[in-house]
């Protein structure tokens, strides 16, 4: 079945640049999400790439897809303390269902 | 916000209880997901409904079952409560290229 892993933490200084990455099995995925969890609150949509693209920029954020190796990466340009919050990955499931299968999250520790 | 509304926010209960957990897509869309998330989980998937009819099952247990109704609010109930049933539960409706779209979230405590 289909399966997204992540690197479980992140620890970068204010100002940097973060890298998070993600693999995927389903190579039919048509679609690949990230998303946003800060302490106590709900997932919040951050961008999402559709497969035949290898690049979305959206002001901060860059998603890199390497379908061949089903790689998946999101970049935080200028890293801010306020982006300190667990990162999922996710993809869509190749079932006609439309439910996403989620990575195990990143935290990403933004130190001042 | 996401449009989607869940109740309640937090739970406490014991052993053995019942709960209803309760969710409102948002507005237009016709899928609701269920979600839990637990420490040693991660984001499991449990249950789908679309327009009213189960779409899809996960890793939902026997003593969990959910519907949802003809406004297309959704209730997940939870039976027979362990400590292990003690987890955020998402509920998520989804937008047009598929993403989803979360609530806040109910957090299950089982004492």
């Amino acid at each position: 079945g289909e399966d997204v892993e992540q690197s479980l933490f992140l620890s970068v200084r204010e100002g940097d640049s973060s890298v998070i990455n993600c693999t995927y099995t389903d190579s039919s995925s048509t679609y690949l999400y990230w998303y946003k969890q800060e302490p106590g609150a709900g997932l919040q949509l951050l961008t999402y790439i559709f497969s035949n693209m290898d690049m979305k920029q959206d002001q901060r954020l860059t998603v890199l897809l390497n379908k061949k190796d089903k790689h998946l990466s999101l970049r935080i340009a200028d890293t801010q303390t306020g982006d300190s919050a667990i990162y999922f990955c996710a993809e869509r499931d190749s079932s006609n269902t439309g439910k996403l299968i989620f990575g195990q999250g990143t935290t990403l520790q933004v130190k001042p | 916000d996401s449009g989607v509304t869940q109740t309640p926010k937090h739970l406490i209960t014991a052993t053995g209880q019942r709960v209803t957990l309760r969710c409102s897509p948002r507005s237009g869309d016709l899928s609701v997901y269920w979600y839990q998330q637990s420490l040693d989980q991660g984001l499991q998937f449990l249950i789908q409904y679309y327009n009213g009819e189960e779409r899809a099952k996960g890793n939902i247990l026997e003593r969990f079952s959910a519907q949802q109704f003809p406004d297309l609010h959704s209730e997940l109930n939870l039976s027979s409560l362990e400590l292990g049933d003690s987890a955020l539960y998402f509920c998520a409706s989804s937008g047009l290229t598929g993403e989803l779209f979360f609530g806040e979230g109910s957090r299950l405590t089982v004492l």
